[in-house]
């Protein structure tokens, strides 16, 4: 068991520019989410997939906000067009069903 | 609305004292989950509740869920500095996506020695 894993661990981009986030798994967990958090605040939820399929989408999620799960597998994150209230910390988690979720260091993300 | 209300949201506590968290919902929950969030770190999961009146230790911790399933207690008996971190209750819906969580907004504990 190696643990979630996420890439790149921080990331700074200019306003306008777009980004994308990388999440593997544990290997044997068929379901990934991810979050955002903030300071202060718990994880708000973002999407979710059951291998490769996206279940759910949060309403807060604006459009510029994509996610795949190919092959059910990693998982990629992208924020198109950022905007200063993006800036947070992007975590990832995975499950073994509706199991406890576990959760990766996350991407931190600084939008100047 | 499918919302989880947390509360306090800082405690702080000298080391050997007791330290409890609260987390409320106004509709009835499937189940609920506690983590803890060490500062600069990730949330790791503690225990998961799923039936009513439901109550699960673990060595100084005691967690309960209400009868009605709409409120849950994270209790931690005699602090250690060990403890200090965020600890988050996550509740699930019936209805809502399988697995999915909302969280609530964390008790921030300091222990002092």
């Amino acid at each position: 068991d190696t643990g979630v894993s996420q890439d790149p661990r921080h990331k700074i981009t200019k306003r306008g520019q777009n980004v994308t986030f990388r999440c593997d798994p544990i290997s044997e967990h068929n379901r990934l989410y991810w979050y955002r958090q903030t300071l202060g605040q718990g994880p708000e939820f973002l999407t979710y997939f059951q291998n490769e399929a996206q279940l759910e989408k949060s309403r807060l999620l604006s459009d510029r906000f994509s996610a795949e799960r190919p092959k059910g597998s990693f998982s990629t994150l992208e924020i198109q067009r950022t905007e200063q209230g993006d800036s947070a910390m992007y975590l990832c988690a995975s499950s073994l069903g509706s199991g406890p979720q576990h959760f990766g260091d996350g991407t931190r993300l600084s939008i100047l | 609305g499918q919302q989880v209300m947390q509360i306090p949201q800082y405690q702080h506590v000298q080391e050997g004292e007791d330290f409890t968290t609260y987390c409320n919902s106004s509709t009835t929950l499937s189940n609920i989950q506690w983590y803890k969030q060490r500062p600069g770190g990730h949330p790791v999961f503690l225990i998961q509740l799923v039936k009513s009146g439901e109550v699960k230790k673990q060595k100084r911790l005691t967690f309960q869920f209400g009868e009605a399933k709409k409120n849950s207690s994270l209790h931690i008996t005699a602090t250690q500095t060990t403890d200090v971190g965020t600890y988050f209750c996550a509740g699930g819906y019936r209805g809502s996506t399988l697995g999915r969580l909302y969280f609530g907004r964390g008790t921030q504990l300091t222990v002092w020695p």
